[in-house]
């Protein structure tokens, strides 16, 4: 079964500090994998994905095959950057397979 | 354009008794799916649904079943519920199958098994 590991649970940094959230998979061919965020009481929804190559809300992402790794950055944290941050993985049958999320505080 | 809608948005049962969720995708999404949140398990895939057929199902006993209707409203059924179902059950939708599509995020519903 594929997997998506989050190592860290919360992750605890200063505004204005650069952050790495860690995402690592299972290798199985060419991956499609995606950011989801969850603000406090909204609803989970899609960051961004490794296929775009985009920067959204400052974070970027870079799937590195050889360390079968998915790490989300953002060289400048901002407070309302604070959330649940989850890493997923497509999976035919349109199945997203969820790592177990990081929580991010930024500290003012 | 309006979001996905999932009723209700919290709902206490007894073991042993049923349960029935709703979920309403956006407008013109064909594809709706389900997943269980649990702090314990995370998020987990339960079925997807595509024009009223079911194309695939997670590793969930055949206790948790799902249906869709011709307008792609979803409903998901859980039988026989044990406390550990207690979760709160999260659907997407996106327009078709596949990776390019996005898939939105219900507000989910919280069940809780007493």
């Amino acid at each position: 079964a594929q997997r998506v590991t989050q190592p860290e649970k919360l992750l605890s940094v200063f505004k204005g500090a650069p952050v790495e959230l860690k995402c690592n998979y299972s290798y199985s061919g060419s991956p499609e994998l995606f950011w989801y965020v969850q603000y406090s009481r909204q609803r989970l929804q899609l960051l961004l994905r490794h296929i775009s190559r985009e920067s959204i809300k400052g974070f970027t992402a870079d799937l590195n095959k050889g360390e079968t790794s998915f790490h989300l950055k953002k060289p400048f944290a901002q407070e309302e950057d604070s959330a649940m941050y989850y890493c997923a993985r497509y999976n035919a049958g349109n199945m997203l397979t969820f790592g177990g999320g990081t929580r991010l505080m930024v500290k003012p | 354009k309006a979001g996905v809608t999932q009723t209700p948005r919290y709902l206490i049962k007894t073991r042993g008794q049923q349960v029935t969720l709703s979920c309403s995708p956006i407008s013109g999404h064909r594809s709706v799916s389900w997943y269980q949140q649990t702090p314990g398990q995370g998020l987990q895939f339960l079925f997807e649904y595509f024009s009223e057929t079911q194309r695939n199902k997670g590793n969930f006993p055949g206790r948790f079943s799902g249906r869709q209707f011709s307008n792609s409203r979803s409903e998901m059924n859980v039988s026989t519920l044990e406390l550990g179902d207690s979760a709160l059950y999260l659907c997407a939708s996106s327009i078709s199958g596949g990776s390019s599509y996005e898939q939105y995020f219900g507000p989910g519903t919280r069940l809780t098994v007493t």
